[in-house]
Order: structure tokens, then sequence, then C-alpha cells
């Protein structure tokens, strides 16, 4: 089965540097690739996804980057803000089988 | 994007009593459900699929006679946690996806607490 790793597991960054989160999974079938962030006592909130048939895509200052040969894709947020601290897990996703999360980044931004 | 709401939000039970929390799908029908638990400072364990108007696929080691999943429409899922002990303490959270595409919309999360 599908399996994510997701790094580092911890990330602080001063307010405006930019933060980079990668993930790795196993199965060449995965075609889904959704980013979500999660604030404290809340439930996961999509904020990006990208498909296999797409090398990167962008929404204002948040990015994600997919490299299929390797096997990996990465998170990018710009011009940090403190309401940007938050977890994020990334997953991957052959559709029609279910989600495999990565174990979390726990993202500070630093005022 | 698409909007999952899940209730209550917070609960607080005594041991040896039972606990409903509904999952909705408010603008779309969501013919699979699924539900999850979370550990503090972990990520997103499956617990469940649930699927409209047949019986639920449960991971391993998940108990089906404790963790009850009714999915009796295209908009609501229920999950009772029966008899409940101080160990089913935890954060539960559903999502529902979107038939086409398989994107994955999540609810805001219940806090149980059994006492």
């Amino acid at each position: 089965g599908e399996n994510v790793e997701q790094h580092p597991s911890t990330l602080s960054v001063q307010e405006g540097d930019s933060a980079v989160i990668k993930c790795t999974y196993s199965d060449s079938a995965s075609n889904y690739f959704p980013w979500y962030k999660q604030e404290l006592g809340k439930g996961p909130q999509l904020i990006i996804d990208i498909r296999s048939n797409v090398g990167e895509k962008k929404d204002q200052r948040i990015a994600v980057t997919l490299n299929k040969t390797a096997k990996h894709f990465s998170l990018h947020i710009t011009e940090t803000q403190p309401e940007d601290s938050a977890v994020y897990f990334c997953a991957a996703i052959n559709y029609g089988q279910n989600f495999v999360f990565g174990p979390g980044t726990r993202l500070s931004v630093l005022p | 994007g698409a909007v999952v709401s899940q209730h209550p939000s917070r609960v607080i039970c005594k041991s040896g009593t039972s606990v409903k929390i509904e999952c909705r799908s408010l603008d779309f029908q969501a013919t699979t459900m699924f539900w999850y638990r979370q550990f503090p400072k972990q990520s997103l364990m499956l617990m469940a699929t649930s699927n409209e108007g047949s019986k639920a696929t449960y991971e391993q080691g998940v108990e089906k006679d404790k963790f009850l999943i009714n999915h009796a429409s295209l908009t609501l899922s229920t999950l009772t946690v029966t008899s409940a002990h101080p160990e089913d303490s935890s954060f539960y959270i559903c999502s529902a996806s979107i038939p086409s595409g398989g994107v994955a919309f999540f609810g805001q999360g219940t806090r149980l607490t059994v006492v």
C-alpha cells in the first residue's frame, strides 16, 4: 500500500520568510496530492491540491510542486504570516482508494 | 469549497454511556464518508469508510461493535461510540469526498472526553 513521509516534523520561520514542506510517496499509481492545514482543535482545511498531470500549481502565497519521477511533492508558502502557524498534512491518493496522510509538519511563524 | 458539518464539536460523557457524532455534507451528495481518529500531535488515523446504503468498512484493529457507523442518506453519516471508556477520549473527524474527482473536505472535528 501507499506510504507517505513528510519532512520536517517541525519548522520555525521568521515572519515574511518562506517555508517549504516536503513529502514523498511510495505508490507510483497515486494521482492526487492535496495539502491540508489544521489549526488547534479544528478539522483539516484543504489549502491546495495537485493532480499527477500537473507539475506546479500556485494560489497567491501558496504553491505546490510535484515530481512524479522522484515521487515527491512540496508545499511552498511565501511571505509567511503569523496566521500561517498550524499543522500541515500532505496526502497521496490513487483515485478510488483511501487517503494516506503524512505525519504532519508543525509550522510556527515567529513575529 | 464544499462544506462538511460535524456535530457536536465537544462532548463529555460518563463511562459506559454512548455518544453519537453526526457528519453532514451541506452542499453536495457524498456516497462515501470517512471517519478518522486523531491523537494529540499525531496524524489522522482512518477508522472506517462509510458507504451510503451499505455496511461500513472498518480498518484493521477498529472494533465495529464499539464504533457503530450509519450512512442513512447521501448527506448524513453518524458515528456512535458505544459503552464509552476513558481510552476512547480523542478527537474524531469525518470527511466526505465529492463523487467526481476525489477531493475530500473535513468536518470541524469532535472532541470526545469520557469521564
